[in-house]
């Protein structure tokens, strides 16, 4: 089966900078990457996502990227704030077999003001 | 707009005691999910399901059951909890299946 490996587990950055994680897959049949943020006692929730036939993808301050020979892909927060503090969650799946996510262990984001 | 509502929030189980996480949600959505979170090691998805009458299992499916009698509810059972069932639960839904999920906001369960 599937398997994502997400780095790093913690990231610590001063309010401004850039934060970036990378993830990598080991399925070549995965062709769709979500990123979740999970803010202290609450669910996941979706901030952007990526299929394979893009290699690219930008909303705002966010943005993914998606190398699938090498099998990552990485996603970038620009001028970071203290709200983007969170755990952060990379996720793989395919449109066929097993079709749920399998998810990274994790990369803790703190936003130092 | 509830979206997906777990019940219970918190429980504490003894050694071999059994009980149910119930899930519900109202977005006519077919596929349904049960992932649990162990700290630093993400989530691990427990059983799933891609429409009523229909359940699969997932990466670590042993220890628990699921059923699927209708759209709306995915009710994930423990018999006979262990200590290693201890983490916290999640229940999501999809529309499809490469699609957002929608989390609920999780059930902690401590096996004591």
């Amino acid at each position: 089966g599937e398997n994502v490996e997400q780095h790093p587990s913690t990231l610590s950055v001063q309010e401004g900078d850039s934060a970036v994680i990378k993830c990598t897959y080991s399925d070549s049949a995965s062709n769709y990457f979500p990123w979740y943020k999970q803010e202290l006692g609450k669910g996941p929730q979706l901030i952007i996502d990526i299929r394979s036939n893009v290699g690219e993808k930008k909303d705002q301050r966010i943005a993914v990227t998606l190398n699938k020979t090498a099998k990552h892909f990485s996603l970038h927060i620009t001028e970071t704030q203290p709200e983007d503090s969170a755990v952060y969650f990379c996720a793989a799946s395919s449109d066929t077999g097993r079709r749920a996510l399998t998810f990274g262990s994790g990369t803790r984001l703190q936003v130092q003001p | 707009n509830a979206g997906v509502t777990q019940t219970p929030k918190f429980r504490i189980l003894k050694i071999g005691q059994s009980m149910t996480l119930q899930c519900a949600q109202d977005m006519n959505h077919n596929y349904m999910y049960w992932y649990r979170q162990d700290p630093g090691m993400g989530l691990k998805l427990i059983y799933y399901s891609v429409g009523a009458g229909i359940t699969d299992k997932g990466e670590v499916p042993n220890g628990y059951n699921v059923s699927r009698s209708t759209t709306e509810d995915f009710p994930l059972r423990l018999e006979l909890a262990a200590p290693s069932q201890t983490s916290v639960y999640f229940c999501a839904s999809s529309k499809q299946g490469s699609g957002e999920l929608f989390f609920g906001e999780g059930s902690r369960l401590t096996v004591l």
